[in-house]
């Protein structure tokens, strides 16, 4: 089954950084399929924060930033705000699914 | 600004057929250009993640999961501007939260882009 693996869970201080991680494999990751990361608060439709690895669309604070590896990506956010208490979910395409895979999705809390 | 919106009948009964509804204003669903916007339906049960459903490009290609592909049907009205979700044989594990969202991609290719809008979400449950 194609998944991509997150922490269930980060925390910081206000004003801290926090980086989530996302690792895929051969068939999204490793086949060269960039990642794109969502901020999603429950009852809201989810926001999109970062896409093709490290591009910020435009509104989104330069906060939140994006980077990858091979088989590996990863979500900062630096000066950790009360408002970035959310779910943050990654996003690939999969070449099993010809289609797109989520994140198992991170709770980040603000202490 | 191009928004979405779901809509669907509410509550279904187990082994009933689950069909949604997602509008679509500040675009036309119905672009020739090569490329366009694939129109896709995402899932998240309770407590649990998000799951890809399906992407359909009008006059093109559709995909769907491979999880699902025998249960999904995806259309698009023109008249209406809107596209559906159909999921038949629904059991308890078909509750969730059901979000439509667009995603750019090639008439012929499968989309690789992130979905950007998406709709708020529409709870369905299954239940007798």
């Amino acid at each position: 089954q194609s998944v991509l693996t997150q922490p269930p869970s980060v925390s910081g201080a206000p004003g801290q950084t926090v980086t989530i991680s996302c690792t895929g494999s051969s068939s999204n990751f490793g086949a060269g399929f960039p990642v794109h990361w969502f901020q999603h608060l429950p009852g809201t439709a989810p926001k999109l924060l970062i896409y093709e690895n490290t591009k910020r669309p435009s509104g989104v604070a330069d906060r939140f930033s994006g980077s990858k590896s091979a088989t590996s990506a990863s979500l900062a956010i630096t000066g950790l705000q009360a408002e970035d208490e959310a779910d943050y979910y990654c996003q690939a395409y999969d070449t099993i699914l010809s289609g797109s895979v989520f994140g198992t999705g991170t709770k980040v809390t603000v202490l | 600004q191009v928004k979405l919106q779901e809509s669907g009948p509410g509550p279904v009964k187990p082994s009933e057929t689950l069909s949604l509804t997602c509008s679509v204003s500040g675009d036309s669903i119905s672009s020739s250009s090569y490329y366009s916007y694939y129109w896709a339906w995402i899932r998240q049960p309770p407590g649990k993640g998000l799951e890809w459903i399906g992407s359909l490009f009008f006059g093109g290609s559709t995909y769907y999961n491979p999880s699902l592909k025998s249960r999904v049907t995806m259309s698009v009205d023109t008249s209406k501007n809107h596209f559906s979700l159909r999921l038949s044989s629904v059991t308890a594990a078909d509750t969730a939260v059901y979000f439509c969202a667009r995603q750019r991609g090639f008439r012929a290719y499968a989309p690789t882009s992130p979905f950007d809008p998406w709709g708020q979400g529409t709870l369905v449950t299954v239940s007798s």
